[in-house]
This record gives structure tokens, C-alpha cells and sequence, in this order.
């Protein structure tokens, strides 16, 4: 069964410094997400991206963050210059269909960001 | 906007006992709900889903969840909980678009041997 992948597992990064966490949606999925997670705290939304471009953002996403797409395979989240409260769980999720189906979302492993 | 409410932080329950985990959510048009688990270290995974249809829907590892939009609610069950279904549980509710999820606070769920 396809599924969402997500490299690295885990990041450990000094404040300040850039990450950026990728993902490998599934192949045929036209939406792309990333969520957030602080330790013991619920999953948050922060961005959505169909056709190239951002298509919602919350207001979490503010401007340290950004979203790329390289490739036709690759979906990328930007942390510019990392803060201690960036540290959490990071979820990157695709749907398939086209705007307005409503389709669900299918969620990868997380990668775990600790910023010291 | 929409949200989600999820009442009980933790429960416990033993091994074979009956399970109902809460969800309660707020959206003014039909809402798209879904419940996901999460165990320890693992990422989220889609237990069910309802758009429309049939207000009882079934999802794996033999969970059902119950639309009642009198009540706004959409309730997780299983007749007979295993110890492997210890996790923690969210219920979310989607846009049309479905561009933003919002999950609640999540259930913690125990199972005592």
C-alpha cells in the first residue's frame, strides 16, 4: 500500500540554524500538508499546497517557514532560523483528488525536531 | 471556523471491555469527520471516516464511530478493546476543501491486562 515517507526520523539542530524537513507524498496525490505536533499537545495545521503555490496557512506558518516542491516527487518544509519552541513532532500528509473532494489525508511517520 | 472538542484526556480501560472515546465538534456546514490513532512514536494513522451517507461507519481494527448531528457529535467505539489499541486517539474535523484539518486534543487510552 503506498504511504507518506518523511526523512529524517529525527533532527537535532542549535537555535538559530535552518532545517528543512522533506517528504515523498503519495505518487498520485495532488494535495500536500505539513502539521505540527508539541510534545503532548494536539496535531496543528500548518500549511496546504496544491498546484505549485500555498493554498492555506494558519497562522503558525508565519514567514521563517516556507514550502517548496523541487521536484515531482519531493515536498519540503523550511525553518529559516529555528526557535526553541519549533522543537516538535512535524507531519507531513497528502490527499488525492481534485479541490472540493474533500479527500482524505494520509499522514507520514513525523520527524522529530529538537531545538537546543 | 471549525473545531473539535474531545472531553476526556485519558482512559482506561481493561482488557475485552467496551470502548466509546468522545468527540464533539463545531462547523457550520456538513463537516467531513475523521478519527485517527497514534501510537507511541509512530505517525497518524486513518482509523474512519464520514462525509455522508450512513451515519454508522465502520473503519479498521473493528472501530465503528457514529454521526449524530443533533448532538455534533461523532463518537468512537469497539465492542471489545485488544491491548494493542493502547494509543492515543484524535478525532478531526474537515473543510469542503479539506485544506484544514483541525484535530482535537486527543484521547490517551490505556488498557489494563
Amino acid at each position: 500500500e503506498p504511504e507518506v515517507t518523511q526523512t529524517p526520523s529525527h533532527q537535532v539542530t542549535q537555535m538559530g540554524q535552518e532545517v528543512i524537513l522533506r517528504c515523498v507524498p503519495i505518487s498520485n496525490h495532488l494535495y500536500f500538508y505539513w502539521y505540527r505536533q508539541i510534545l503532548g499537545q494536539k496535531v496543528e495545521f500548518l500549511v496546504s499546497f496544491y498546484n505549485n503555490e500555498i493554498s492555506e496557512k494558519s497562522e503558525i506558518f508565519d514567514d521563517q517557514f516556507s514550502v517548496e516542491r523541487p521536484d515531482g516527487s519531493n515536498f519540503t518544509l523550511k525553518i529559516r532560523s529555528t526557535k526553541l519552541e519549533d522543537s516538535a513532532m512535524y507531519f507531513c500528509a497528502s490527499s488525492g483528488g481534485a479541490r472540493g473532494v474533500g479527500e482524505t489525508q494520509y499522514f507520514g511517520p513525523g520527524t522529530r525536531l529538537l531545538v537546543l | 471556523a471549525q473545531s473539535v472538542t474531545q472531553p476526556d484526556i485519558h482512559i482506561t480501560v481493561s482488557e475485552g471491555a467496551s470502548l466509546e472515546l468522545r468527540c464533539n465538534y463545531s462547523y457550520g456546514a456538513t463537516p467531513y469527520l475523521f478519527w485517527y490513532v497514534q501510537s507511541p512514536g509512530q505517525g497518524l494513522q486513518l482509523l474512519l471516516k464520514y462525509f455522508s451517507g450512513d451515519t454508522l461507519v465502520q473503519g479498521i481494527k473493528g472501530f465503528e464511530a457514529e454521526f449524530k448531528r443533533s448532538q455534533s457529535s461523532f463518537n468512537l467505539r469497539k465492542p471489545s478493546v485488544h491491548w494493542s489499541d493502547a494509543a492515543e486517539y484524535f478525532c478531526a474535523v474537515g473543510s469542503f476543501n479539506n485544506n484544514d484539518m483541525r484535530f482535537g486534543a486527543g484521547t490517551r487510552l490505556t488498557v489494563k491486562p
